[in-house]
């Protein structure tokens, strides 16, 4: 089992649709990373989070320490959304990442 | 203020041979850590370097070694290439080391496509 896990692994959604995706974890942790990854590889740390909730423009990402979970949501999804969500969590020395979740925006 | 760079983009290497992939770190960042990605996977952590000195490593042989330089910038190296070794590789700097109590942000560089035959 992987000690972080995404869900869902693929998620297609139309223009304005409201998106979230999970990741749950199995390690203690000291932060958790949300990256985004577009088409050619670089990477770009949307946000990172060791409680509660943070905010930035139409996305929020929110982390429940006690029971090991993260989501990112998206409000009125775009097309220039679309990239592969990658969530990371923090113990010790290393950085454990989920597999990613591919997101694809339809106009 | 620059951002991560890394070189070369891409390259291609035969089973057997070396590579050296090169990573400059953002400025007045300390900390470099570098991370195999496969296709359509996510990244794994290779190692770290903090202040020219590895600070921790993933599960990776030790074929795969690193430098840290004084001024921060780094190279990974890879020996006795094998074809699994074909990935994205990347480098993510911050201004302090995993475990320090500090947790800073990393910058992640935007990688190089290493394809091995």
């Amino acid at each position: 089992k992987n000690e972080v896990e995404q869900s869902p692994q693929n998620l297609t959604a139309q223009e304005g649709e409201f998106i979230t995706i999970n990741c749950s974890y199995s390690v203690g942790i000291s932060a958790l990373h949300w990256l985004q990854q577009h088409p050619g590889g670089g990477i770009v740390s949307l946000f990172m989070l060791s409680s509660g909730k943070k905010k930035h423009g139409r996305l929020i990402a929110t982390i429940n320490i006690q029971e090991k979970h993260s989501s990112l949501h998206i409000t009125a999804s775009h097309p220039r959304d679309s990239a592969v969500y990658i969530c990371a969590v923090r113990a010790g020395n290393m950085l454990t990442f989920g597999g990613g979740t591919r997101l694809m925006v339809k106009p | 203020e620059t951002g991560v760079t890394q070189s070369p983009t891409h390259l291609i290497k035969t089973r057997g041979q070396q590579v050296t992939l090169r990573c400059s770190s953002q400025s007045g960042h300390n900390t470099v850590s570098w991370y195999q990605q496969a296709l359509g996977q996510g990244p794994q952590f290779i190692f770290q370097y903090y202040r020219e000195e590895e600070n921790g490593r993933g599960n990776f042989p030790p074929r795969f070694s690193g430098l840290q330089f004084p001024n921060y910038s780094s190279e990974l190296n890879v020996n006795a290439l094998e074809l699994d070794d074909s990935a994205l590789y990347l480098c993510a700097s911050s201004l302090a080391a995993f475990g320090s109590g500090s947790p800073y942000e990393q910058y992640f560089g935007p990688g190089t496509r290493l394809t091995v035959t």
